[in-house]
């Protein structure tokens, strides 16, 4: 089980808007700023989208966002297109004896 | 090009060791610190180690390979390596190394992963 919950799945249409959420604790999400996005294609290294809940590395779009209320942290996704099908992950900082910690990850299709 | 290439996986059997390493290139090794992320067959991302870019300074271990794992770097190699003893069936996956990302705790750089795979 892990220690950040992500939807299973999500799905939408070319051109739509989704939100992917991510809900920990106050040991986690809620207490740190460190909440980062990956997005994972299959057979391939993860790739950054998020850091600091909503920054962006250069290079990545700007239809990624992210946000971040109490314990629950988002990845929004604007404009979908066909290649943004693929698994994503969120992961943050925590308190405790293991310091970081994914989510289990969302599969998203876009239909 | 920034680059980071594992290698060292294989198949181990229960209870064996391993060492994996990861081969830096393309940016200054030293100045950053490094993670070991896995992810068993058809499962998620799991991190399970950080060093400082100073590998006496700061060492973090998931609960599940503390005692077991060791994550130590040579900058001079330009090199990361995580040493895996009294594996587990449970360890097999495909094993990342990342880069942290300057700035903060994000990987921004990642290898293209090494194959362990732990049979009885």
């Amino acid at each position: 089980q892990s220690a950040l919950t992500q939807p299973a799945s999500v799905s939408g249409s070319p051109g739509q808007s989704i939100t992917i959420s991510c809900t920990g604790t106050s040991s986690d999400v809620g207490g740190y700023n460190y909440v980062c996005w990956y997005q994972q294609n299959p057979g391939k290294a993860p790739k950054l989208l998020i850091y600091d809940v909503s920054n962006r590395p250069s290079g990545v779009s700007n239809r990624f966002s992210g946000s971040k209320s109490g314990n629950t942290a988002s990845l929004t996704i604007s404009g979908l297109q066909a290649e943004d099908e693929a698994d994503y992950y969120c992961t943050s900082y925590k308190v405790g004896s293991t310091p970081w910690v994914f989510g289990g990850g969302t599969r998203l299709t876009v239909l | 090009e920034v680059q980071l290439v594992e290698s060292g996986g294989g198949l181990v059997q229960r209870g064996g060791s391993l060492r994996l390493s990861c081969a830096a290139s393309g940016f200054t090794f030293s100045t950053y610190s490094m993670n070991w992320v896995r992810q068993g067959p058809g499962k998620g991302l799991e991190w399970i180690s950080y060093i400082s870019s100073t590998s006496s300074s700061t060492i973090h271990y998931a609960d599940s390979v503390k005692g077991r794992f060791t994550i130590s770097r040579d900058n001079a190699k330009n090199s990361l390596y995580l040493q895996m003893n009294s594996l587990r069936d449970e360890d097999s996956a495909v094993y990342y190394c990342a880069r942290n990302i300057a700035v903060s705790y994000g990987m921004d750089v990642w290898g293209q992963g090494t194959t362990v795979t732990v049979s009885s």
